[in-house]
C-alpha cells in the first residue's frame, strides 16, 4: 500500500507558486521522498528527490519537515503545462519499485 | 540519447486472448519495471526485470509474466485476458549499480479487453 497520503486535487492560478503538499508519518530512515508528475497520456516523468534536506533543481523546490513526517513539492511559477496528477512517494534505498498511490490532481487556471 | 518506447500503443483483444507488450529501456539501462494502471488510479507495479531474472514482484496472478533481453528490452504477456486486465501499461527502465537509479517511463500501451 501508498505510505504517503495527498489531497485529490488543488487548483492554482497560472504564474503563481503553487505548494503541493504529502503527509508520510509511516517514513522509514532508509526511505527517499520522491516526487513524479503525469501529464496527460503521458507516462509519470521523475519531479525530485529528497532524503532529510530541502532540495531544489530546474523544475521543482522539495521541502522536507525537520520530522521527515510531511513534505512539500514547490513549482515556483506554475503554468498550463504544469496540469498533471502528481505523486509523492516513499521509496527505500534498497529498493527499486515504486508504490504509487492515487496522487493529487494540479489544475492550473489561465 | 533515446528514451523508452513501447509498442503498441493502442491495442484490442478479447476475454481469454493473449496479449505480448513490448518495451526498450533507456540507452545504458539494465533494469525494466513493468506498471498497471487503470482509469483514473495511479500506476500499480506488477514486476521488475534487472539482468534478465524477475527482480521483484507486486500482487498480479501467475498469467502475468515477463522476459528481458540480452539487450535489455522487455515484453510483458498476460494470458487468460479478462476485462478488469483493461488498463495503460506502462514500463520504466533504470541503471541499478550506479547509486540513485531514477525511472524513466515510457508512454505507455492502451490495452482493452472486450
Amino acid at each position: 500500500d501508498a505510505k504517503t497520503t495527498q489531497p485529490n486535487s488543488m487548483e492554482s492560478n497560472e504564474e503563481e507558486p503553487v505548494h503541493l503538499p504529502c503527509n508520510h508519518s509511516t517514513i522509514s530512515g532508509t526511505d527517499y521522498i520522491h516526487w513524479y508528475r503525469q501529464l496527460p497520456s503521458q507516462g509519470p516523468e521523475y519531479v525530485i528527490h529528497g532524503l532529510t534536506s530541502n532540495v531544489n533543481n530546474r523544475m521543482a523546490s522539495l521541502a522536507i519537515a525537520e520530522d521527515r513526517k510531511s513534505s512539500t513539492l514547490i513549482l515556483h511559477r506554475a503554468t498550463l503545462r504544469d496540469a498533471a496528477v502528481y505523486y509523492c512517494i516513499l521509496r527505500d534505498s534498497r529498493d527499486d519499485k515504486i508504490i504509487f498511490g492515487k496522487g493529487t490532481r494540479l489544475h492550473i487556471l489561465p | 540519447e533515446t528514451g523508452v518506447t513501447q509498442s503498441p500503443t493502442h491495442l484490442i483483444k478479447t476475454r481469454g486472448q493473449q496479449v505480448t507488450l513490448r518495451c526498450s529501456s533507456q540507452s545504458g539501462h539494465n533494469t525494466v519495471s513493468w506498471y498497471q494502471q487503470a482509469l483514473g488510479q495511479g500506476p500499480q507495479f506488477i514486476f521488475q526485470y534487472y539482468r534478465e531474472e524477475e527482480n521483484g514482484r507486486g500482487n498480479f496472478p501467475p498469467r502475468f509474466s515477463g522476459l528481458q533481453f540480452p539487450n535489455y528490452s522487455s515484453e510483458l504477456n498476460v494470458n487468460a485476458l479478462e476485462l478488469d486486465d483493461s488498463a495503460l501499461y506502462l514500463c520504466a527502465s533504470s541503471q541499478q549499480g550506479a547509486g540513485y537509479n531514477e525511472q524513466f517511463f515510457g508512454p505507455g500501451t492502451r490495452l482493452t479487453v472486450l
